[in-house]
């Protein structure tokens, strides 16, 4: 099964409307932590916003807000006011603990924005 | 130079061929990881490491080869590749990769096995 689930392999939105990216997750740890990330043609992963499991606040970074619905196994990426630099692609990525030091993050496969003027 | 840096960012190389490809963080991190990404596939982590100890080796296959000399610098050693392995290799950096601690990756790269 995935442990990360991506269900809009692309999008098309007009400028300065809001955007949300759907994210689904499984994991049986009780601490985790989720991420999103944006790939713009170039290739370099940017970080975008972090939700730990045990947050009770919904991440907010600037245009960027996470919707965090822990009992659905969710957490949404909401793009606010979108803009023509927002096309890219994003992902959603999930750490679950392994008690042995640094942790890698799993990774969707990934939602495709495109903004229309 | 600043954050992850990573070369050669194009690689062609023959199934026989042996060559490297080298990660540079300047962030003062002590984690560094692997990450390869397919076309149609997920990132994949490949290799962690944590204070140049290997804590995670994703099932790997052994034509990939990672060293670590120290926390700035992460090699990924590769020899007798198959074409399906072409794809854009990603390296990341991180304070100590736990929690919220948020990875920083470098530009990748384009790797094409003929």
């Amino acid at each position: 099964a995935q442990k990360i689930t991506q269900t809009q392999p692309g999008m098309f939105v007009q400028e300065k409307e809001a955007v949300t990216l759907d994210c689904t997750y499984d994991t049986s740890d009780q601490s985790y932590g989720l991420f999103w990330y944006k790939q713009p043609s170039s290739g370099e992963m940017i970080f975008l916003i972090y939700q730990g499991s045990y947050d009770e606040q919904n991440a907010t970074e600037g245009r960027y807000s996470l919707n965090f619905q822990k009992a659905r196994k969710s957490a949404n990426l909401v793009i606010s006011a979108s803009q023509l630099g927002d096309s890219a692609m994003y992902f959603c990525a999930m750490r679950e603990p392994s008690g042995g030091g640094a942790d890698g993050l799993t990774f969707g496969k990934g939602t495709h924005l495109i903004i229309q003027p | 130079e600043t954050g992850v840096t990573q070369t050669p960012r194009h690689l062609v190389m023959g199934m026989t061929n042996k060559k490297s490809l080298k990660c540079e963080q300047h962030l003062g991190h002590n984690a560094m990881y692997w990450y390869k990404q397919s076309a149609k596939k997920p990132l994949e982590l490949m290799f962690v490491y944590n204070f140049k100890e290997q804590t995670e080796n994703n099932s790997v296959p052994s034509r990939f080869s990672p060293e670590c000399p120290n926390s700035s610098h992460l090699f990924l050693h590769l020899h007798t590749l198959q074409p399906e392995d072409s794809a854009l290799y990603l390296c990341a950096s991180s304070q100590d990769g736990t929690g919220r601690d948020e990875q920083y990756f470098g530009p990748g790269t384009r790797l094409t096995v003929t």
